[in-house]
């Protein structure tokens, strides 16, 4: 079963604008990872945060983690053509990259 | 520095089949950890191996089976293939010793059964 549930399940905005996306979980957690998937192939880990951290950013990603709600949002900034893909949060329990638990995902459609 | 290899890319069997598929983890990795991905669904953890042993394993039956050898590759079997096993199979390969990593994930490998 899913640990949880990303929202929305699709967006669709225009090149240079802001995306973003929500993630909830259900268990405690050690850290979340955020993974993006073009076109049904392999995942591609974007960001880790962990349990005890609130926000990270990387490049023009943004990640923050509210433990006492038990959710994780992805922004990402200036969207481009090429982050059109699938978003998933994963959560990891144990801290040992295994058993990770993904989300259902954010199908993100960034057009010109 | 190669990623995580998987083969085959993509598979067609017969339901009542079995059908194996094969993974080699990124250099330097130890740990290999199998996932199941149905269409428009998430990755659902499948079982992870280290040192040639499973050492956890998802809600799957025991139809899924699998193997490391000393190389740390791995391979996944299945048994007595379902119409509802077709699905994208996703190997993620990992670093035992770093605590709180992530996961490299290969391509996967589609199989459709029929």
């Amino acid at each position: 079963s899913q640990q949880g549930e990303e929202d929305p399940q699709a967006l669709s905005i225009q090149e240079g604008e802001n995306a973003t996306m929500n993630c909830s979980y259900k268990t405690s957690i050690n850290n979340l990872q955020w993974y993006r998937q073009n076109s049904g192939r392999g995942l591609v880990h974007l960001i880790l945060i962990r349990s005890n951290e609130r926000e990270k950013h990387s490049g023009r990603l943004r990640v923050t983690l509210d433990t006492s709600k038990k959710s994780s949002s992805l922004l990402i900034t200036a969207s481009r053509a090429a982050d059109t893909a699938s978003y998933f949060c994963a959560t990891d329990a144990q801290g040992t990259a295994s058993k990770l638990t993904f989300g259902t995902g954010t199908r993100l459609q960034v057009t010109l | 520095d190669a990623g995580v290899t998987q083969s085959p890319t993509h598979l067609i069997k017969t339901r009542g089949q079995q059908v194996t598929l094969r993974c080699s983890p990124k250099s330097g990795h130890d740990t290999v950890s199998w996932y199941q991905q149905a269409l428009g669904q998430g990755p659902q953890f499948i079982f992870q191996y280290y040192e040639e042993e499973e050492r956890q394993r998802g809600n799957f039956p025991d139809r899924f089976s699998g193997h490391q050898f000393p190389n740390y590759s791995s391979e996944l079997n299945v048994n007595a293939l379902l119409l509802g096993d077709s699905a994208l199979y996703l190997c993620a390969s990992s670093l035992a010793a770093v605590f709180g990593r992530s996961n490299t994930f290969g391509s996967g490998t589609r199989l459709t059964v029929v």
